[in-house]
C-alpha cells in the first residue's frame, strides 16, 4: 500500500509566523495536490504541482514538488487565523484513478 | 459552482442496520468517490465509479457496497452497520484529465454506530 506521511501532525503558532509541512513518500507520483479543509466541510483543493522541481505560489503559500516527484512541501508566509484548518497532500500515479492522501496537518494560527 | 451534496450532516444508526448515503454532483462528472476520514489516518478510499454501473474497490472495501445507477449519484451502502464504521464519510467527484483533476468534496456525514 502506498503511505504519504505528513510531518508535523499538529501545529500552534502565533500570527505572523512562518511555517513549513511536509509531505513524503518512498512511490513516485505524476502529479501531488494540496487540499484544505475547514470544520464541518470537505477538503477544498489548493494546488497541483506535476513537474519535479516545480514551485507554484498562492499568495503566502509556496508549494514546492521534489525534483524526484516523492515528495512535496507547503510553506506558509506570515501566517494568519484564517490559515487555520486541516492541511491534506494527495498524490496520483500515472495510469490510476486513485489520489493517495496523506495523514494531515491540522493547523492553528492564534491571533 | 461544481457541487456535491450528501444526504445528511450527521447520522445515528445502531449495530446491525443497514444504512445509506446518498452523494449526488451538479457538474456531470464521470468519476465519484467514497472515502472515509479517520482522525491520523487521513482520507481513505471506499469505493470510486468512473462511469454508470461501474465501479472498483479501494484500500478499505470491507463491510461496503456501492451503487451508481444515474450519473449524478453514487450510494454507498452498509450492509450491517458496526461499531468501527463510525466515522466521516466523505464524497468526491472529478473529470479525468491525464494528471491533473480536481476532486469536489461534498461537506461530509457523520456517521456514529451504536
Amino acid at each position: 500500500t502506498q503511505l504519504l506521511e505528513q510531518s508535523p501532525q499538529f501545529l500552534s503558532i502565533q500570527e505572523g509566523e512562518n511555517l513549513t509541512v511536509y509531505c513524503n513518500s518512498s512511490s513516485v507520483f505524476s502529479s501531488l495536490q494540496w487540499y484544505r479543509q475547514e470544520p464541518g466541510e470537505g477538503p477544498v483543493l489548493l494546488v497541483t504541482v506535476v513537474t519535479g522541481g516545480e514551485v507554484k505560489k498562492l499568495k503566502r503559500l509556496t508549494f514546492q514538488f521534489g525534483d524526484a516527484r516523492k515528495d512535496s512541501s507547503l510553506h506558509i508566509t506570515a501566517a494568519q487565523p484564517g490559515d487555520t484548518g486541516l492541511y491534506l497532500c494527495a498524490g496520483i500515479t500515472s495510469g490510476t484513478y486513485k489520489y493517495i492522501f496523506g495523514t494531515g496537518t491540522r493547523l492553528k494560527v492564534l491571533a | 459552482d461544481v457541487k456535491v451534496t450528501q444526504s445528511s450532516r450527521y447520522l445515528v444508526k445502531r449495530t446491525g442496520e443497514k444504512v445509506f448515503l446518498e452523494c449526488v454532483q451538479d457538474m456531470d462528472h464521470e468519476n465519484m468517490f467514497w472515502y472515509r476520514q479517520d482522525p491520523g489516518l487521513g482520507l481513505r478510499l471506499i469505493y470510486f465509479s468512473y462511469d454508470v454501473k461501474m465501479k472498483e474497490k479501494g484500500d478499505i472495501p470491507e463491510g461496503y457496497s456501492v451503487s451508481r445507477e444515474k450519473k449524478e449519484r453514487f450510494s454507498l451502502i452498509l450492509e450491517s452497520a458496526s461499531t468501527n464504521q463510525t466515522s466521516m464519510y466523505l464524497c468526491a467527484s472529478s473529470l479525468w484529465r491525464s494528471h491533473d483533476y480536481e476532486q469536489y468534496f461534498g461537506p461530509g456525514t457523520r456517521l456514529t454506530v451504536t
